[in-house]
């Protein structure tokens, strides 16, 4: 496919366990976002990717949440020691563009639910 | 603090109806005013953006004006159709170093 592609699209953690969510973009795309999304809610920002560079992970809650894009194309976002508050839809989107005020191309996301 | 404000949170217009989505924001730093659309299940996706150089942009049934000195800018969907039912997001950034930021959505539900 020619989207961004999430796995898992489900996942189900015990509090207090470790959670890897993977994304795929779009090839030749610059740019990689992070956002969560609450239910009934809008995306936050979590963290932003130029190529390999973390240029702002200003988003990020706290310093269980860790992300990497280690070749500048697959990304991983990792939640260290989960919790009922981490349960939400994590987004990947990603852009042609380096700024930010391209056209954010998203995956379907990967919903998480911390039992 | 809330950067976007998005309003209705809800919205039921009958077919063929305008359906009409209001944002404000307060950061002037912010140059590109884009708006998503998400169904169910699925990732949000581009449906129309301005930049502050125009007030106005239609593409198809879709039209965004956009009003500088207010900091503020609307969503209208003319003819709306059972098929536009979904939550639509405002959001904004601005080309310096502010990621988009998002407004909460609203959910759109167009009868017939």
């Amino acid at each position: 496919g020619a989207g961004v592609s999430q796995s898992p699209r489900y996942k189900v953690a015990k509090r207090g366990q470790d959670v890897a969510l993977r994304c795929d973009p779009i090839s030749g795309h610059v740019s990689l976002f992070w956002y969560q999304q609450a239910l009934g809610q809008g995306p936050e920002f979590l963290t932003y990717f130029q190529n390999e560079a973390q240029l702002d992970k200003s988003g990020l809650p706290s310093d269980r949440f860790f992300a990497e894009r280690p070749e500048g194309s697959v990304s991983t976002l990792k939640i260290q020691r989960t919790q009922q508050e981490d349960s939400a839809v994590y987004l990947c989107a990603s852009s042609l563009q380096g700024a930010n005020t391209g056209e954010l191309f998203f995956g379907e996301g990967s919903r998480l639910t911390v039992l | 603090q809330q950067q976007v404000k998005q309003s209705p949170q809800s919205l039921i217009v009958q077919k063929g109806g305008i359906s009409i989505i209001n944002c404000a924001y307060e950061n002037t730093a912010f140059d590109y005013f884009p708006w998503y659309q998400q169904f169910p299940g699925k990732g949000p996706a581009l449906l129309i953006a301005i930049r502050p150089d125009v007030s106005e942009k239609k593409e198809g049934r879709f039209t965004i004006s956009f009003n500088k000195s207010a900091k503020q800018f609307s969503l209208h969907i003319m003819d709306s159709q059972p098929g536009d039912s979904a939550t639509y997001f405002c959001a904004a950034s601005s080309s310096g170093n502010t990621p988009l930021v998002f407004g909460k959505g609203t959910r759109l539900s167009v009868i017939a």
